[in-house]
C-alpha cells in the first residue's frame, strides 16, 4: 500500500499569509502525527492525534497553529499569520495504534516564509 | 522539559570504520527508538527498545538501551558508504505519550 504522503511538497507564503498543510496517513493507521523539523534539528513534536481527537497538542508553539482530523483520517495543520520563524519542514508520521510503536513518515512540506 | 540529547554532533569515518552515536535524555523513558534519515529525505524507522539493558542487533548494528534506561547507543561496525545519513533517538518518557527526538548525529563516511 501506498505510505504517508502530504501535500504541497513546497509552500512559499509571505509573512502574515494563511497556510493550510495537508497529511494523509498510512490507511487504517489510527495515530497521527505532526513535527517541525528546522536544519539540522530533530524533528520537533507538535500534535498528536488518536482518531478524531487531538490526544496531545502540548506541542504546537502558540495559538497561530491548529490542526484538525474531523474523520480520522487526513489531518489538516493550519498556521495563521505565518511568520518567518514558522519556516521548517513539517512532518506527519503515522501508526497503527498509539504511541510506543513505529511512526511512518511522509516525506514533508517544506514552508518559506518571506 | 524533557530534553534529549545526542553526542557526537557529526562524525566523519573511513569506510569500514566503526562508528556509535550516544543519546541521553533528561528523564527516564518508557522506551526508546532509533531513526535514520538520509540528505533530502525523511526519519525512517529502525528499532524500539523498552526494556532495561536491552540490546538488539540488526546485522553490522547493535542498539543498547542503558540501565537507568535514561541514554541508548547505536555502534555499526565495518561502515559502508550506505550508512550514510543522520540518525536520531527518540524517547518516550513516562509523563507524556509524544515522543521526543534527540539532535541527532550526521554519519559521513568517505569511500
Amino acid at each position: 500500500g501506498a505510505g504517508v504522503s502530504q501535500t504541497p511538497s513546497n509552500k512559499v507564503t509571505e509573512k502574515g499569509k494563511y497556510v493550510e498543510l495537508r497529511c494523509d496517513p498510512i490507511s487504517g493507521h489510527t495515530a497521527l502525527y505532526w513535527y517541525r523539523q528546522s536544519l539540522g534539528q530533530g524533528p520537533e513534536f507538535l500534535i498528536y492525534f488518536q482518531g478524531t481527537g487531538a490526544a496531545d497538542d502540548s506541542g504546537l508553539p502558540n495559538d497561530r497553529f491548529f490542526a484538525v482530523r474531523p474523520e480520522g483520517s487526513v489531518s489538516t495543520l493550519k498556521i495563521q499569520r505565518t511568520e518567518r520563524g514558522d519556516s521548517a519542514v513539517y512532518l506527519c508520521a503515522s501508526s497503527p495504534v498509539g504511541t510506543g510503536n513505529e511512526q511512518f513518515f511522509g516525506p514533508g512540506t517544506r514552508l518559506t516564509v518571506l | 522539559g524533557q530534553q534529549v540529547m545526542q553526542i557526537p554532533q557529526y562524525q566523519h569515518v573511513q569506510e569500514g570504520e566503526d562508528f556509535t552515536t550516544y543519546c541521553n535524555s533528561s528523564t527516564t523513558l518508557s522506551n526508546i527508538q532509533w531513526y535514520k534519515q538520509r540528505p533530502g529525505g525523511h526519519p525512517v524507522f529502525l528499532i524500539q527498545l523498552v526494556k532495561s539493558g536491552e540490546v538488539k542487533k540488526q546485522k553490522r548494528l547493535t542498539f543498547q538501551f542503558g540501565e537507568a534506561k535514561k541514554n541508548s547507543s547505536l555502534h555499526i561496525t565495518a561502515t559502508q558508504t550506505t550508512d550514510v545519513g543522520t540518525y536520531f533517538c527518540a524517547g518516550k518518557g513516562g509523563a507524556t505519550n509524544k515522543l521526543i527526538f534527540g539532535t541527532g548525529t550526521l554519519l559521513a563516511v568517505q569511500p
